[in-house]
């Protein structure tokens, strides 16, 4: 089964440090994408940052980078410096068969990360 | 900066009743989404929808959903017989085409209350 876990529920981070959020996914496809959106509490949904599972370096843009482990099926979110306005939920999500059929995005729980001064 | 627009952005109905939840997508977008999410909990795929048909539903989208590109800019999703457990925030999304990265970008979302 096709499936995405975020074992954190809630995560506090001090202003200005780093934090990683973790994501597991499941899957049986060789081709896969894997991305991470942020909903602050005003509910929107935020593209952050993508990572397709033939890329060789990690993604990153700006302050967000992907620490893709594909053999331990990981992409987990790394927020350097954060700031107050970083405070939201955070998906990881999968979109499977890249390529083929299908482009519905599978969604985790979510991780509701808040930044402290 | 194109964005996704949804209207309305809270709609309260009765059980029972039909609603259309509406969307425009982003202007040279092919692909079009509508996503759920029950409070407090995960975001669920319901549908995609190119080239004027459903490529793909999941369960959740069974007979009393339909969507519909009446024109060349809207996108609806319309829920007829509604049920308290419709009640959520419905969010449509598009991309340009598919492949690689080509992310979907969300709507504000639609919060609907059946009561």
């Amino acid at each position: 089964a096709q499936k995405i876990t975020q074992t954190q529920p809630g995560m506090f981070v001090q202003e200005k440090e780093a934090v990683t959020l973790d994501c597991t996914y499941d899957t049986s496809d060789q081709s896969y994408g894997l991305f991470w959106y942020k909903q602050p509490s005003s509910g929107e949904m935020i593209f952050l940052i993508y990572q397709g599972s033939y890329d060789e370096q990690n993604a990153t843009e700006g302050r967000y980078s992907l620490n893709f482990q594909k053999a331990r099926k990981s992409a987990n979110l790394v927020i350097s410096a954060s700031q107050l306005g970083d405070s939201a939920m955070y998906f990881c999500a999968m979109r499977p068969q890249y390529g083929g059929a299908t482009n519905k995005l599978i969604f985790g729980t979510g991780t509701l990360l808040a930044v402290q001064p | 900066e194109p964005e996704v627009t949804q209207t309305p952005s809270h709609q309260v109905t009765q059980m029972g009743q039909e609603v259309i939840l509406r969307c425009v997508p982003i202007s040279n977008h092919l692909y079009f989404y509508w996503y759920r999410q029950i409070l407090g909990q995960k975001v669920e795929f319901l549908v995609s929808f190119y080239n004027n048909e459903i490529s793909e539903k999941s369960e959740i989208f069974d007979d009393r959903f339909s969507v519909e590109r009446p024109d060349g800019s809207n996108f609806t999703l319309k829920i007829r017989s509604t049920k308290l457990e419709d009640s959520a925030m419905y969010f449509c999304a598009s991309s340009h085409r598919t492949g690689r990265s080509h992310e979907q970008y969300f709507g504000p979302g639609t919060r609907l209350t059946v009561t």
